[in-house]
């Protein structure tokens, strides 16, 4: 298997444009996550899927942040308008379920200017 | 909500020495996870610890966990250079739910 896949590994934007995460989890994994790392606040959980149900979303910063999973094998993580704040490496992980490791993908590097 | 705090935020050790990585929880907790990262990489799975008393090794590396005193270690014995990574423990809040509070992470560099 080749691994969580995120694209693109690197984005730069200016402040104002939408920004689209992809994400592809491992085939077989009922579990998606998106987490965001900063120097500042570290690793954040934004949210999560199960059986491509957003369980919790608690994370996520504020309205315009928003995130999908159509089908098993696909999730985006939206954030429109962008904001220089929002400048970070977000990883999405999945996992087979619960007390299960996670699988990290590696991560996009979002700029925004 | 779980907080986890690790102890040191960084750690500077010579090779062949000993050391200890602290993780600690703010509540009930039973299952406990050690994730390794290399600078400008994604995370990569050390250990899962699923229950008290768990203990796991992996090379120069063991992690166990104490859930009455809410504290996991990661154990680094006879280190080398290529243990130098930042090492993250992250606690579960809920049983049952899967969602993983990362602790502040360990920048650990080995002097050769």
């Amino acid at each position: 298997d080749a691994g969580v896949i995120q694209s693109p590994r690197h984005e730069v934007t200016e402040m104002g444009q939408e920004v689209t995460l992809r994400c592809k989890p491992i085939s077989g994994h009922n579990s998606l996550f998106w987490y965001r790392q900063t120097m500042m606040r570290g690793l954040e959980l934004l949210i999560y899927f199960n059986n491509n149900v957003p369980i919790d979303d608690s994370g996520m910063p504020e309205d315009r942040f928003s995130a999908k999973m159509p089908n098993a094998s696909f999730s985006t993580l939206k954030i429109q308008p962008s904001e220089p704040r929002d400048s970070a490496v977000y990883f999405c992980a999945s996992s087979p379920g619960a007390a299960e490791k996670l699988f990290f993908g590696s991560g996009t590097q979002l700029s925004v200017l | 909500e779980l907080k986890v705090e690790q102890n040191p935020l960084f750690l500077s050790m010579q090779e062949g020495k000993n050391y200890t990585i602290y993780c600690n929880y703010s509540t009930t907790s039973d299952r406990l996870y050690w994730y390794r990262q290399d600078p400008g990489k994604s995370l990569e799975s050390l250990f899962v610890l699923l229950s008290n008393g768990a203990v796991k090794q992996e090379g120069r590396l063991m992690a166990s966990l104490d859930t009455k005193a809410r504290l996991s270690t990661l154990h680094i014995t006879a280190a080398v250079h290529d243990l130098s990574a930042t090492y993250f423990c992250a606690g579960e809040s809920n049983f049952g739910n899967e969602k993983l509070t990362f602790g502040t992470g360990t920048r650990l560099t080995i002097i050769p």
